[in-house]
């Protein structure tokens, strides 16, 4: 039984350039989550794709964006990168939605830098 | 790998020994709260979990207590293992969706 996965592992870009984050949720699993987690701090809620839709957000500008595909995988972008993006990228799947009470489970991140 | 949190608070505990990691949480309106585990370049890993209409649960060498009077979790971890190293994170989630809210985590070194 696969688990969460991402990719890439590790990215370096400079300032002002796009990213795409790719995650595939642990089989049975059709909710993704993503997460921003800088060095030495918790992870911090970016959003959330179900049914190929995003249903919650955190506080966190437009230029983050995200799509889920059909088999419920996921990408994350991020367009006009800052120095301040640097962090570890958690994507986290589930099942359903179920009023905020399903387990999820966390892939191993990307690991961004930005100069 | 690369270090999870360099100035976290700090919890050493001697292999053997029960460990207890506290967090305070913030919103009262959450019904559901997990443990997660993070090792040096890894994504968190499901611990325990416990819902509001709980105060205790228990795992395999891990308890979880829930004090919802004054926002409080407890993770109790026993016989402590020297693989039981990590940061470990408390998250909480309100009943408006399925978003947590992380703590600021506690690293656990265990001394053999």
């Amino acid at each position: 039984d696969a688990g969460v996965t991402q990719s890439p592992t590790h990215l370096i870009k400079t300032r002002g350039q796009q990213v795409t984050l790719r995650c595939s949720p642990k089989s049975g699993h059709d909710t993704v989550s993503w997460y921003q987690q800088a060095l030495g701090q918790g992870p911090q809620f970016i959003f959330q794709y179900y049914e190929e839709e995003e249903r919650q957000r955190g506080n966190f500008p437009d230029r983050f964006s995200g799509h889920q595909f059909p088999n419920y995988s996921s990408e994350l972008n991020v367009n006009a990168l800052l120095l301040g993006d640097s962090a570890l990228y958690l994507c986290a799947s589930s099942w359903g939605l179920a009023g905020g009470q399903e387990t999820q489970y966390f892939g191993p991140g990307t690991r961004l830098l930005v100069l | 790998g690369e270090s999870v949190g360099l100035h976290l608070p700090t919890l050493s505990v001697q292999e053997g020994d029960n460990s207890i990691i506290n967090c305070a949480y913030s919103n009262s309106a959450s019904d559901y709260f997990i443990w997660y585990k993070q090792e040096s370049g890894k994504g968190p890993q499901f611990i325990i979990d416990i819902r509001s209409n709980m105060d205790k649960r228990q795992g395999q060498r891990v308890t979880v207590l829930l004090n919802k009077t004054v926002k409080h979790l407890s993770l109790q971890i026993a016989a402590t293992q020297p693989g039981d190293s990590a940061v470990y994170f408390c998250a909480e989630n309100n009943n408006a969706g399925n978003m947590l809210t992380f703590g600021g985590g506690t690293r656990l070194m265990v001394k053999p």
